[in-house]
């Protein structure tokens, strides 16, 4: 069984402050990653993935999230926060040998503030 | 941006009618997903595709049904429409069912059941 658990259902920042979007994994076998992006009144796009190469991975608009198997986490962080980064933003996990079909948590809101 | 489509967009019906909403790529993907999104629940998967003729349910399927006659559609169908179905409703696809594929989102149908 995988789950994904996004802690806080609103951030709120503001601009040019740090955005740390939280996200932790269960998953029985080893993971495949990913954050998505929604803005309002559109479908998910992904922002950054994790397949098992780099722990680092960057992804697009300036965000990065770091896997930590020892703490089963994936978060998702951008130095600067942008007036465009409000949005929705969903952790999803899927295994190799698992179900091959993502999870998705429950998402955060991310709201900037001027 | 992949090309997917859905239709129709917004939808208002009444309980009890029954509703057909369509999904339509042009990519060619194998894989085919219906999700609805609820506030506070995320993304849960209905039913999914991975060929003609070949569907499956998902987590939350009770009360829909699927088809899948040619490659590029992808019909849900809600027999009898009921007030808990009032969602947004997302297809998504992917080239192949690797664990490690990202999915391609449609811009998603609001669906209101009064």
């Amino acid at each position: 069984a995988q789950s994904v658990t996004q802690l806080g259902s609103h951030v709120s920042v503001s601009e040019g402050a740090l955005v740390l979007l939280r996200c932790n994994y269960s998953s029985s076998v080893p993971p495949y990653l990913f954050w998505y992006v929604q803005y309002p009144n559109q479908g998910l796009q992904l922002l950054l993935k994790y397949t098992s190469a780099a722990t680092l991975v960057k992804g697009i608009n300036g965000f990065e999230a770091e896997f930590k198997k020892s703490e089963t986490s994936f978060h998702l962080t951008k130095p600067s926060a942008h007036m465009s980064d409000a949005a929705e933003y969903f952790c999803a996990v899927s295994s190799a040998g698992g179900s091959y079909i993502p999870t998705f948590g429950r998402g955060t809101s991310l709201i900037v503030h001027p | 941006d992949a090309g997917i489509t859905q239709s129709p967009r917004h939808k208002v019906t009444e309980t009890g009618t029954p509703v057909t909403l369509r999904c339509h790529q042009t990519e060619n993907h194998r894989y085919m997903y219906w999700y609805r999104q609820d506030p506070g629940h995320g993304l849960r998967l209905i039913h999914y595709s991975y060929g003609v003729k070949d569907t499956d349910k998902g987590e939350v399927s009770d009360g829909y049904s699927v088809s899948r006659s040619k490659t590029e559609d992808f019909l849900l169908t809600l027999e009898s429409a009921t007030s808990s179905q009032t969602s947004v409703y997302f297809c998504a696809i992917t080239s192949s069912g690797g664990a490690g594929n990202e999915q391609f989102f449609g811009p998603g149908t609001r669906l209101t059941v009064l």
